[in-house]
């Protein structure tokens, strides 16, 4: 069957330090990978998108690498800020544009 | 604010009960994504739409769910005879649909069934 699986349990960083979360997938072959920031009670909001063909992308803080043989993606946050405290969520193109997420993983930074 | 809206925010209704929930899209973005989303799981495809035509709906729409889009602008849900089960956060999304996609959401309608 087909999975996307992120950690379910709260990452707690401490200010400042680097937090790195993890999505895998099976029985999946996207063409790109997204992650997304969700606040509570409200919608996702894009932050990144990598394809299948690049191995690695940055926007400011945030890190993004996609690895199609291992079927992951590490979603990194450096120099974190109680600001990125927040559930991210990976998704994965599938079908007709559509999206798969997954669980999504609650990131908590502490000061 | 040009982004996607959802109306309304919050709706409780009694079980057996028929819902509509709105979505307006950002403005001349072709593609329009309904999503369920329930506590601590990530959104679950529900149907999407290219302009008007509705091109697939997921098997979680049971018979008791319909979605429109009648001038390929706004879209409605309907829940009819709502059950316990359909307490959700409902989610749109839209996109320009040109190449790969990157999906706007819009805030959500909360659903509650007593």
């Amino acid at each position: 069957s087909q999975k996307i699986e992120q950690n379910s349990e709260a990452l707690n960083i401490q200010e400042g330090k680097t937090a790195t979360l993890t999505c895998n997938y099976t029985n999946y072959s996207p063409a790109y990978l997204q992650w997304y920031r969700q606040d509570p009670g409200r919608g996702p909001v894009f932050l990144l998108l990598i394809r299948e063909n690049e191995k690695e992308k940055r926007k400011e803080r945030l890190k993004v690498t996609f690895d199609t043989t291992l079927k992951q993606s590490l979603f990194h946050i450096t120099a974190s800020q109680p600001a990125d405290s927040a559930t991210y969520l990976c998704a994965l193109e599938t079908a007709g544009n559509k999206l798969t997420f997954g669980g999504g993983t609650r990131v908590l930074v502490k000061p | 604010d040009t982004g996607v809206s959802q109306n309304p925010r919050h709706k409780i209704t009694k079980r057996g009960q028929n819902v509509t929930f709105r979505c307006d899209p950002i403005s001349e973005h072709n593609r329009l994504y309904w999503y369920r989303q329930t506590l601590g799981q990530g959104p679950e495809f529900l149907t999407y739409f290219q302009n008007e035509a509705q091109l697939e709906k997921s098997r979680l729409l049971s018979d008791r769910f319909s979605a429109e889009r009648p001038k390929g602008s706004f879209s409605t849900l309907e829940i009819q005879r709502t059950e316990q089960g359909d307490s959700a956060m409902y989610l749109c999304a839209s996109s320009a649909g040109q190449g790969v996609e990157t999906q706007y959401f819009g805030p959500g309608t909360r659903l509650l069934v007593l």
